[in-house]
């Protein structure tokens, strides 16, 4: 099942730089999209969502780009903060009906390591 | 801030032995979900429950599964009869509307 993919497996950055972490998706059906980050042993936390009705979503320092056209997501970290590494998955929602419950479906994951 | 627990952390059972997880969904929360990863593979779907019935259900979710609310706080996955390959961590999920909040997870090891 390859419907959501982060072709990145790993990301390395300097602390205050841009982070960039990207998603590609196959599914025209998904309309919500999501963040999550991961350490190792514990779940993953949601971050930030956006609805495909959208194009962007910002939280402080961290912003989501939606591109339909292009079936593509980023989301971006400015500044990164070394406490920001982690896994990050993006993950997809498909419409099932209407319903708000549909399943996600995530990506492999980025290894995001930011160097002090 | 409220969050998803889930108990045990670990369970490391025998093939073919029957094992509960267990969750407690964040409480005003009316969608519940189990997912698994296994080491090295993505998470994926299990199962998603609402109104006190599945909704929808994977390929992963045989008869070997199931899936119950006993009370009005408790969500349970329980596995019949235990793989080799169930050996995963399994992550419970609530959510209220889209957005799905994660448990820790119990890393289920079966020999």
């Amino acid at each position: 099942d390859q419907q959501v993919k982060q072709n990145s497996p790993s990301l390395s950055v300097q602390e205050g730089r841009i982070s960039i972490l990207n998603c590609d998706y196959t599914n025209s059906m998904f309309d919500y999209f999501l963040w999550y980050k991961k350490y190792p042993a514990e779940g993953p936390t949601f971050l930030i969502s956006i609805s495909s009705i959208k194009d962007k979503n910002e939280d402080g320092r961290f912003t989501v780009f939606l591109n339909k056209s292009a079936k593509h997501l980023s989301l971006h970290i400015v500044p990164s903060q070394p406490g920001d590494s982690a896994v990050y998955f993006c993950a997809a929602k498909d419409v099932a009906g209407g319903t708000s419950y549909g399943k996600l479906t995530f990506g492999q994951g980025t290894i995001l390591t930011v160097h002090p | 801030e409220p969050e998803v627990t889930q108990t045990p952390s670990h369970q490391v059972t025998q093939m073919g032995q029957e094992v509960i997880l267990r969750c407690v969904p964040i409480s005003n929360h009316l969608y519940f979900y189990w997912y698994r990863q296994i080491l090295g593979q993505k998470v994926e779907f299990l199962v998603s429950f609402y109104n006190n019935e599945i909704s929808e259900k994977s390929e992963i979710f045989d008869d070997q599964f199931s899936v119950e609310r006993p009370d009005g706080s408790n969500f349970t996955l329980k596995i019949r009869s235990t793989k080799l390959e169930d050996s995963a961590m399994y992550f419970c999920a609530s959510s209220r509307q889209e957005t799905q909040y994660f448990g820790p997870g119990t890393r289920l090891l079966v020999l």
